[in-house]
């Protein structure tokens, strides 16, 4: 199963808004509904961001929105704050109970 | 509000194996699975595979078959992770997470394997 494919890193200022891609294929991210994002801070677990492709956990900012077309996720960060500052990944159920993650995206606000 | 604390660091020498436990608290044990996600220095996530208590029978991604086992201990809320013929790549921080559906709700603090000769 081969990772996700996610740009290595994105940038923005304080207030505009930046979306981060990931692209599969039609046995991952195309073939399910099943696509969640995590954000990471440096030497700290993951946190669920996004789950079900654009659903927001109790406790997320509505600037974090998720969407999908076709192969390809994407995430939308609105009004961008610095402790948005962080690495974030998606993630896709790949079938026979199998998940397959990008290889991450470093988020720099400027 | 589940609650996942892993054991402790560990250094282990290359082709030896690790086990690592993930305690839970909160929530119902045999009503969410567990999974094991690890990340080498500097790079990114990678599930290992999952496991969901109240069938007993865990899933393993490919690259790890054979060499990684996910098991639970219903008794104590607890999983366990373990890892053989270790290698130098295999140096990583290993997480363990919670799935209440296709995405990963909860983790843990991270445990630290460190294999070195």
């Amino acid at each position: 199963q081969s990772a996700l494919t996610q740009p290595r890193s994105v940038s923005g200022s304080p207030g505009q808004s930046v979306t981060i891609s990931c692209t599969g294929t039609s046995s991952d991210v195309g073939g399910y509904n099943y696509v969640s994002w995590y954000q990471q801070h440096p030497g700290k677990a993951p946190k669920l961001m996004i789950y079900d492709v654009s659903k927001r956990p109790s406790g997320v900012p509505d600037r974090f929105s998720g969407s999908k077309s076709g192969n390809t996720a994407s995430l939308t960060i609105s009004g961008l704050q610095a402790e948005d500052e962080a690495d974030y990944y998606c993630c896709s159920y790949a079938g026979s109970y199998n998940v397959v993650f990008g290889g991450g995206t470093k988020l720099t606000v400027l | 509000q589940v609650q996942l604390v892993q054991s402790g660091a560990e250094v282990k020498k290359p082709g030896s194996s690790v086990k690592v436990s993930c305690k839970a608290s909160g929530g119902t044990f045999s009503s969410y699975a567990i999974s094991w996600v690890r990340q080498a220095p500097g790079q990114g996530l990678e599930w290992m595979g999952g496991i969901i208590p109240i069938f007993g029978t865990a899933n393993y991604a490919q690259k790890f078959q054979g060499r990684v086992t996910i098991t639970t201990d219903e008794s104590t809320s607890t999983a366990y992770m373990e890892l053989s013929s270790l290698r130098s790549e295999d140096t990583a921080v290993y997480y363990c997470a919670s799935q209440a559906a296709e995405y990963f709700q909860h983790w843990g603090q991270g445990t630290l394997v460190t294999v070195s000769s």
